[in-house]
């Protein structure tokens, strides 16, 4: 079946410009995920989603980040005013449910390069 | 809060050799264990976990890990690696406890394992 696609897989873009990011889950996966890869660092999270509501946004590390669900299907994540040290792999996952310890599949990342 | 710590960042290993990634993590409270692969040119996708039950786990690909709740460790070990091995392997934990519903993960920085022929 389908699995998490995420799109554009690549983005360069000009500091300060804001750029918009898209997951769609697998379909039927109430809870989607946001995290971001920076160069040699782990995964960190940004913001977590059941359904359209997003009951944890703990990790989104400023107010130019914002995400948004429609419904239990796509997201996107917005980056407004661009900065270098945005650069790094965005990462979307959707699991079942959001219960603990579900397995969360992950999308292939979009790559950001903010010049 | 809740951390991982993965203790090398490259282990190179020739076929057919055994391998150990290590992976530490800290948590107040109880945890769920994840090792993740990447493979080349490839999304993050799930190797194993450890949920409750039996604190040795196994994949499909002959990977295992055991959890050690006393030493706070996860190691991943594979007794014979194949060339096919090669990629980057994250550990991460998710912690519950009273009002912690969800499964946000927190990883380790990885470890890229390369299988020389």
């Amino acid at each position: 079946g389908a699995g998490v696609s995420q799109s554009p897989s690549n983005k360069v873009t000009e500091k300060g410009k804001d750029v918009e990011l898209r997951c769609d889950p697998i379909s039927g996966h109430t809870a989607l995920y946001w995290y971001r890869q920076r160069l040699g660092q782990g995964l960190e999270f940004l913001i977590y989603f059941q359904g359209n509501s997003a009951p944890d946004k703990s990790g989104l590390p400023s107010d130019r980040f914002s995400a948004e669900r429609t419904g239990e299907s796509v997201s996107t994540l917005t980056i407004q005013r661009t900065q270098q040290e945005d650069s790094a792999v965005y990462l979307c996952a959707s699991s079942r449910t959001s219960g603990v310890g579900e397995t969360q599949y992950f999308g292939p990342g979009t790559r950001l390069l903010v010049l | 809060a809740q951390s991982v710590t993965q203790l090398d960042s490259q282990v190179p290993v020739f076929e057919e050799a055994p391998v150990e990634l290590r992976c530490n993590y800290s948590s107040s409270v109880s945890v769920y264990l994840f090792w993740y692969v990447q493979y080349p040119n490839q999304g993050l996708q799930l190797l194993l976990k450890y949920l409750s039950g039996s604190t040795l786990v196994e994949s499909i690909n002959g990977f295992e890990a055991e959890f050690n709740k006393s030493q706070t460790s996860f190691h991943l070990r594979k007794p014979s690696v194949h060339i096919s091995d090669t990629a980057e392997y994250f550990c991460a934990v998710t912690s519950f406890a009273g009002g912690t519903s969800y499964g946000k993960l927190t990883f380790g920085q990885g470890t890229i394992l390369t299988v020389h022929p």
